[in-house]
């Protein structure tokens, strides 16, 4: 099966400063990558997602990056604000592996 | 919509007890699953399904049971509760399997004594 490492597992970050967490996967048949972002005390919520057929995605603050050939993806947050001082998953299909998470926190 | 609906939030058990951890979605998903969730060990997948009447194992299936008579509702049981069942457990759904955004409910934390 699947298997899905994410690294750091704790980030720390001035606000305004930009946060990368990176995720490696060994399936190369995996072509769908979603980002989850878990507030404490609620279920994981997609933020952004990649497929195989695209190396870079970005939505206002957030992007996604895909290296299938080295099979990693890396989260990129910029002009970090307190508000997104979260956890976050990385996954990968197609038996749905996730990261074992990334504890943000963005200090004001 | 009310989305992912877990029932319940809280609950302790007593070893060899046994509880159903309920899990419904009013989206009309056919696929949902079952996660748990431990410290520094991220979401792991216990069982699924791709609809009414069809569950697979995930990852970590022991100890654990699911039968899926209806769209809606996944819910998942343990028959005889051990303190490695320990954990927070999170129920989703999604529109297809693997490729597809999934919805999380709100989690329910489970302590077994």
């Amino acid at each position: 099966g699947e298997n899905v490492e994410q690294h750091p597992s704790t980030l720390s970050v001035q606000e305004g400063d930009s946060a990368v967490i990176k995720c490696t996967y060994s399936d190369s048949a995996s072509n769908y990558f979603p980002w989850y972002k878990q507030e404490l005390g609620k279920g994981p919520q997609l933020i952004i997602d990649i497929r195989s057929n695209v190396g870079e995605k970005k939505d206002q603050r957030i992007a996604v990056t895909l290296n299938k050939t080295a099979k990693h993806f890396s989260l990129h947050i910029t002009e970090t604000q307190p508000e997104d001082s979260a956890v976050y998953f990385c996954a990968a299909s197609n038996d749905m592996r996730f990261g074992a998470g990334t504890r943000l926190t963005v200090k004001p | 919509n009310a989305g992912v609906t877990q029932t319940p939030k809280f609950q302790v058990l007593k070893t060899g007890q046994s509880m159903t951890l309920q899990c419904a979605q009013d989206m009309n998903h056919e696929y949902m699953s079952w996660y748990r969730q431990d410290p520094g060990m991220g979401l792991r997948l216990i069982h699924y399904s791709v609809g009414a009447g069809i569950t697979d194992q995930g990852e970590v299936p022991n100890g654990y049971n699911v039968s899926r008579s209806t769209t809606e509702d996944f819910p998942l049981r343990l028959l005889s509760a051990a303190p490695s069942q320990t954990s927070v457990y999170f129920c989703a759904s999604s529109f297809g399997e693997g490729d597809r955004e999934q919805y999380f409910g709100p989690g329910t934390r489970l302590t077994v004594t």
